[in-house]
């Protein structure tokens, strides 16, 4: 069955540390988009980020990187020199192409809520 | 602005009463989906259209929820008979049908409260 699993529930830094997200997934489709998705107070999902499952290079954009193994079915975000409007709940989710159909529907982990501190 | 929007933001409302939601996506985006969200939790899938066609359901969505996309461009979402377990966070998504298909994008959502 698929399933996402962000086993954090929250997570508290003080400004400028490093933090990293994890992220582990089921799935039983060959091909599988996984996304991170970043849901400030405000309550708006805002899109990070999209890797395909045949893509294992990890990317980084700023001072957000990302971390796909498939060996270990994980898909790890971390956040460079943490700021406090890093604050937010993220979303790590699963769309699968074969079994999920054409439609795209994402499959959401519950969420880890990151705390910046000053 | 033009992304997803959604309205209204908030709802209350008194059990066993209708509510509906609309959803405005993006001009271009073909495909268009609605997710609920309990607190703490993250969003479930409802429903998908694309274009005005509803292509598939989830068994979430039971037979008091009805959703439309009558041109293909704007959506709604009925509840009828609200119950206080249907309140929650009812998201939009919209994506393209070409290209990066699999990248949605969400609207603000409307935050229903059912007394």
């Amino acid at each position: 069955a698929q399933k996402v699993t962000q086993a954090q529930t929250e997570i508290s830094v003080v400004e400028k540390e490093d933090v990293t997200l994890d992220c582990v997934y089921e799935t039983r489709d060959t091909t599988y988009y996984l996304f991170w998705y970043k849901q400030p107070p405000s309550g708006e999902l805002v899109f990070l980020i999209r890797r395909n499952s045949f893509d294992e290079q990890n990317e980084i954009s700023g001072r957000y990187s990302w971390n796909f193994q498939k060996s270990t079915s994980s898909f790890n975000f971390t956040i460079t020199a943490s700021q406090v409007v890093d604050s937010a709940v993220y979303f790590c989710a699963l769309s699968e192409v074969n079994y999920g159909g054409s439609q795209g529907n994402l499959i959401f982990g519950k969420g880890t809520k990151l705390s910046v501190k000053p | 602005d033009t992304g997803v929007s959604q309205d209204p933001r908030h709802k209350i409302t008194k059990r066993g009463q209708n509510v509906t939601f609309r959803c405005d996506p993006i001009s271009e985006h073909n495909r268009l989906y609605w997710y609920r969200q309990t607190l703490g939790q993250g969003p479930e899938f409802l429903t998908y259209f694309q274009n005005e066609a509803q292509l598939e359901k989830s068994r979430l969505l039971s037979d008091r929820f009805s959703a439309e996309r009558p041109k293909g461009s704007f959506s709604t979402l009925e509840i009828q008979r609200t119950e206080q377990g249907d309140s929650a966070m009812y998201l939009c998504a919209s994506s393209p049908i070409q290209g990066v298909r699999y990248e949605q994008y969400f609207g603000p959502g409307t935050r229903l409260t059912v007394t």
